[in-house]
């Protein structure tokens, strides 16, 4: 079993609906969690990143975190196509070493005009 | 700052060739990353470096194997290739070598890979 899950897709959302995409993970030892985006042919880009149970915003993006279901999500409110992209959730606690990220296998967003 | 660089950007090699990918960070980070991508497998970590003068085994290290340059570089040889490893291989750099909760990873351009 992955250690991070998340639904490979593709989400189709019409231009500026809300965007939701979420992932599960199995370490309950995950301190926090990350959400890269990445272009096709390009490197993950950080965009958000959480460690408190609850909501946090930037711009946009909304990550939310429910450790209790291990639960993470990001919300992407008034989609643009610029959002098609491929969204990788990662982990991070202390099982084998506090530095290391485990990343799932990322959603593929396509935000349609 | 440019950040994470890689080098080469392609590269194409023939089975039981050798080779070196090379990464440098300008942005003072301890610690340093190489990961491998293939489709529908997502990131998984080959090798790390918490800090100068370490590096540790990640999840696929079979194959490789890194060095620790300075602080800036970090360096991933295949010393007999396969065509299992053809990949694209990225570098990754953070600030923190103490597993601090929020440290970032910052992720180079990219090396695409190909074994013949």
């Amino acid at each position: 079993q992955k250690e991070v899950e998340q639904n490979s897709g593709p989400l189709s959302v019409p231009e500026g609906a809300i965007a939701s995409l979420n992932c599960t993970y199995s370490d309950r030892g995950s301190q926090s969690f990350f959400w890269y985006r990445q272009y096709s042919g390009k490197s993950p880009e950080l965009i958000m990143s959480i460690y408190s149970n609850g909501d946090k915003e930037d711009g946009r993006f909304t990550a939310q975190l429910n450790k209790a279901s291990q639960y993470v999500s990001l919300l992407i409110r008034d989609s643009q196509p610029s959002d098609s992209a491929t969204y990788l959730c990662a982990s991070k606690g202390l099982t084998g070493g506090g530095n290391k990220l485990t990343f799932g296998t990322g959603t593929q967003l396509k935000v349609e005009l | 700052n440019a950040g994470v660089t890689q080098t080469p950007k392609f590269q194409v090699l023939k089975t039981g060739q050798s080779m070196t990918l090379q990464c440098a960070q300008d942005m003072n980070h301890n610690s340093m990353y190489w990961y491998r991508q293939d489709p529908g497998m997502g990131l998984r970590l080959i090798y790390y470096s918490a800090s100068e003068g370490t590096t540790d085994k990640g999840e696929v290290p079979n194959g490789y194997n890194v060095s620790r340059l300075n602080k800036r570089e970090f360096s991933l040889r295949l010393e007999s290739a396969a065509p299992s490893q053809t990949s694209v291989y990225f570098c990754a750099s953070s600030e923190d070598g103490q597993g601090r909760v929020m440290d970032t990873q910052y992720f180079g351009p990219g090396t695409r890979l190909t074994v013949l």
